[in-house]
């Protein structure tokens, strides 16, 4: 079946640094992409999503860019903030279907 | 726009005692999902209707766990009778056929059975 693998965590940053928080997914035909942040105590926000190969999505600094290729959508920020602090989901939702299918979330921790 | 919205947003009840988690969708949104997020076991879709029926719920644990979707505006999820293992954040979210697909979450219950 489709499934979503992710790094581990925590990812631990000090203000300003560049981040990379690795994603890949495995589904049979041509899956949308997301990430979705959950920040303490919060429920899930859509950060940024890509619906078809080279997409790129981006929202408030992060980018993802979906690679078919490779089957990856990792998602990346020049210079993380402390607020940035949170833990990161990504997710596809295969073609046809309705059901999100996430992997098991990165936690970062950026330090001022 | 109010987003989803779940009540109550946390409950501390004791093993064996009924719970009932609400969830209003977002008004016009034809599907509504309900997650279950625990340490362990990461996010699970329980459940998840359109247009009020129920369409894939093979994600629900067991015959304690029940929902309902009476109309457009309005869900449950029922645990009856609760255990310590169900301890766990459940979240509802909606979404609009043709919207691209993103799902709307609600900000969660927090639940602990004792």
């Amino acid at each position: 079946g489709d499934s979503v693998t992710q790094m581990e965590g925590p990812v631990t940053l000090s203000e300003e640094a560049f981040l990379t928080i690795n994603c890949t997914y495995t589904a049979t035909g041509y899956p949308s992409l997301f990430w979705y942040v959950q920040y303490p105590g919060e429920g899930l926000q859509l950060l940024l999503k890509a619906t078809k190969a080279d997409d790129k999505g981006s929202n408030k600094g992060f980018e993802a860019t979906y690679r078919k290729e490779t089957t990856s959508f990792h998602l990346e920020k020049g210079s993380v903030q402390v607020s940035d602090s949170a833990v990161y989901f990504c997710a596809l939702i295969n073609t046809g279907f309705q059901k999100l299918v996430f992997g098991t979330g990165t936690r970062l921790l950026v330090s001022p | 726009d109010a987003g989803v919205i779940q009540s109550p947003r946390h409950e501390v009840t004791e093993m064996g005692q009924e719970v009932t988690l609400r969830c209003k969708p977002i008004s016009g949104h034809d599907y509504l999902f309900w997650y279950r997020q625990t340490m362990m076991r990461g996010l699970e879709l329980l459940i998840y209707f359109n247009n009020n029926v129920p369409i894939d719920d093979s994600g629900m644990p067991e015959d304690r766990f029940s929902a309902k979707m009476p109309n457009a505006s309005f869900s449950t999820l029922k645990i009856q009778p609760s255990e310590p293992r169900d301890s766990a954040v459940y979240f509802c979210a909606s979404t609009a056929s043709g919207s691209g697909e993103t799902q709307y979450f609600g900000p969660g219950t927090r639940l602990l059975v004792l």
